[in-house]
């Protein structure tokens, strides 16, 4: 059973960092891109970052770019999201999520599954 | 950058067909996938380029996908189906993912 477990998610002021971590298990990490995407309290979804199996390539939304830096362990099977200079904005539920295949390319990628979410607050 | 239009909600009866669109300039030509969330629940696949059905999701979902909007009909929805709905895409140009605004889908 593929299972996506974050961590790392607090309460931190404006202009501080904190360092998301997701444990996968069940699939084969190396092969298959891993994205973040966040929720705002009651908004709707975000896509925040993504970093493809060897991480080669690595996408990110206008909004995090310069503050985010996605990156992922294979031998350890972990994704990470270090955020930096966090603003009220970026306060949300951010999910770890699998691309759906391991060999279709980000065009025609979709996302699954979720993880539970790890919840960040900045105030 | 690339923008998802989503009817920001849906009513439908039970027994009865839902229709929910997703508007993005030349649409069509890209493909889209589609979420229901529940409250408190993370988001769960319902649909894949276009109109694929994941494993474990009924028949009653399907999808379309032509000119600029995309379409989730949920045919015969049931009270199960209550939930916020989201199609995404891949905008090449500016190689980021995006997320339409959502639709709350209420079966009454």
């Amino acid at each position: 059973e593929v299972q996506l477990v974050e961590s790392g998610g607090g309460l931190v002021k404006p202009g501080g960092s904190l360092r998301l971590s997701c444990a996968a298990s069940g699939f084969t990490f190396r092969t298959y891109t891993m994205n973040w995407v966040r929720q705002a309290p009651g908004k709707g979804l975000e896509w925040v970052a993504s970093i493809t199996g060897t991480s080669s390539f690595i996408y990110y939304a206008t909004s995090v770019k310069g503050r985010f830096t996605i990156s992922r362990d294979n031998a350890r099977e972990s994704l990470d999201l270090q955020m930096d200079r966090l603003t009220d904005e970026d306060t949300a539920l951010y999910f770890c999520v699998r691309s759906g295949s391991p060999v279709t390319p980000e065009d025609n990628n979709w996302f699954d599954p979720w993880g539970q979410g790890t919840l960040v607050a900045v105030s | 950058s690339y923008e998802l239009t989503q009817p920001q909600s849906v009513s439908v009866s039970p027994g009865q067909t839902a229709s929910i669109s997703c508007s993005g300039d030349k649409l069509g030509d890209r493909y889209v996938s589609w979420y229901l969330q529940k409250p408190g629940q993370a988001p769960v696949l319902v649909m894949y380029q276009d109109d694929k059905r994941p494993s474990g999701i009924p028949e009653r979902f399907s999808g379309s996908n032509s000119g600029n909007t995309a379409t989730l009909t949920i045919g015969g929805a049931l009270a199960v189906d209550e939930a916020d709905y989201y199609c995404q895409t891949w905008h090449g140009l500016s190689s980021s993912y995006v997320f339409g605004t959502g639709t709350k889908v209420t079966v009454l």
